[in-house]
């Protein structure tokens, strides 16, 4: 089955505290991205990656960072997470232009 | 910049009634446009797309065409089920062979009463 995955789904961290989010596809995508869901603002794009060891910035990418070693996994890093950062975040898979698939959310709150 | 503006809701309807959501565009070049749904506690599913103007996407019963001259991409549905109740995201990328960038609109939050 087609799947994307986040681990966790809820985290409830402090302020400076580094954390990791996690995310794995198994359909052998070369393009993942992240986002933010925030009310009001719909879904903002933190980094999108295009191929293992190839990240570039989308919309909000501050105060956060990306990796690609493998081409299934694409982890969110939050070195020094602050509350502004408390949000709703999807991972996202694509093997073309209509083909998306998102992950099924981490909802993250920083104290 | 490349954006997408939609309607505010939430919008509440009556089983069977007709569903129009607005959505509009700002973009330079040859947009893609996409419509999403988001169901509660999951994450966004593709509904329907169209890559140029005068496309018509369809899915489920929705409708959606791509007017280039009035910048739109509005969804449709004739008769809606208390079942289409989610949040609804129109979207774009800049062209179909620049997907890496995706623009959404803030959602619109649709309730259907039986």
């Amino acid at each position: 089955e087609a799947q994307v995955t986040q681990n966790p789904r809820y985290l409830i961290t402090v302020t400076g505290k580094k954390l990791t989010v996690t995310c794995s596809q198994n359909m052998n995508h070369e393009y993942m991205s992240w986002y933010r869901q925030d009310p009001g603002l719909g879904l903002r794009q933190i980094y999108y990656s295009m191929n293992v060891e190839v990240t570039d910035k989308g919309d909000v990418p501050e105060g956060y960072k990306v990796s690609r070693k493998e081409k299934r996994n694409f982890p969110l890093i939050l070195e020094s997470p602050s509350p502004n950062q408390t949000s709703l975040y999807f991972c996202a898979s694509q093997g073309g232009v209509t083909k998306q698939f998102f992950g099924p959310g981490t909802r993250l709150t920083v104290l | 910049g490349d954006s997408v503006t939609q309607m505010e809701g939430p919008v509440t309807l009556s089983e069977e009634a007709f569903l129009t959501i607005n959505c509009t565009y700002t973009a330079t070049g040859y947009p893609s446009l996409f419509w999403y749904v988001q169901y509660p506690g999951e994450g966004l599913q593709l509904l329907l797309k169209a890559t140029k103007a005068d496309d018509k996407g369809s899915n489920k019963g929705f409708e959606a065409t791509y007017r280039k001259e009035t910048t739109s991409f509005h969804l449709e549905k004739g008769s809606v089920q208390v079942s289409d109740s989610a949040v609804y995201f129109c979207a774009l990328t800049p062209g179909l062979y620049n997907f890496n960038k995706f623009y959404f609109g803030s959602g619109t939050k649709l309730n259907v009463k039986p």
